[in-house]
């Protein structure tokens, strides 16, 4: 079984700053793909970034990069330059990539970012 | 166009009544899915449809009936729901047999948030 473990319930970061937003997991599953979502107030689910387990570099997409740590079964989001928008609850999630495997996503329980002016 | 549309964003019905959320997408994904949020928790999997047949139905009441028309449409079908279904209902599309994870990441349209009187 999956499972994805996101310890930090809330994080405050002040504009301009970087902030990392922990993850961790748990899988039997050689391959897999990781992933990281955002969600408004609004609650439309935000795909950020990706990661798969193979992946030799670390994903980066804009102001988003995932520091995946695979022995450490850890893949931590970082946002850099935070803005007033960042301002939201962020989950990780963990997708089975076998071609038998169970395809739909694990959540973790989220980290609410809140960035302060 | 990453775009999945859901209506209605709100819905208020009470315990008798029937009544249907639909989600389009037409990014020409073969693979959607219904999820059920419940206030400050991550979303829970419900329905999985692969190339238009149901793959996944997560144990969810028979209260709930998922149809897949066509491969751009998912709809989810109430009937005598129960005030705890209260809940935001996000619908999600990815490709799927492509071979390449990066491709199949999930997509999310805004939710509908469904109250139950």
């Amino acid at each position: 079984a999956q499972k994805i473990t996101q310890t930090q319930p809330g994080m405050f970061v002040q504009e301009k700053e970087a902030v990392t937003l922990d993850c961790t997991y748990d899988t039997s599953d050689p391959s897999y793909g990781l992933f990281w979502y955002k969600q408004p107030s609004s609650g439309e689910m935000i795909f950020l970034i990706y990661q798969g387990s193979y992946d030799q570099q670390n994903a980066t997409e804009g102001r988003y990069s995932l520091n995946f740590q695979k022995a450490r079964k850890s893949a931590n989001l970082v946002i850099s330059a935070s803005q007033l928008g960042d301002s939201a609850m962020y989950f990780c999630a963990m997708r089975d990539l076998r071609g038998t495997g169970r395809r739909a996503l694990t959540f973790g329980s989220g980290t609410r970012l809140q960035v302060q002016p | 166009d990453t775009e999945v549309t859901q209506t209605p964003k709100h819905l208020v019905m009470g315990m008798t009544n029937k009544k249907s959320l639909k989600c389009e997408q037409h990014m020409g994904h073969r693979a959607m899915y219904w999820y059920k949020q419940k206030a400050k928790k991550p979303p829970e999997l419900m329905f999985v449809y692969s190339y238009e047949k149901l793959s996944i139905n997560e144990s969810v009441p028979s209260r709930f009936s998922p149809e897949c028309p066509n491969s751009s449409l998912l709809n989810l079908h109430l009937h005598a729901l129960q005030p705890e279904d209260s809940a935001l209902y996000l619908c999600a599309s990815s490709q799927e047999g492509t071979g390449v994870p990066s491709q199949e990441t999930q997509y999310f349209g805004p939710g509908t948030r469904l109250l139950v009187l």
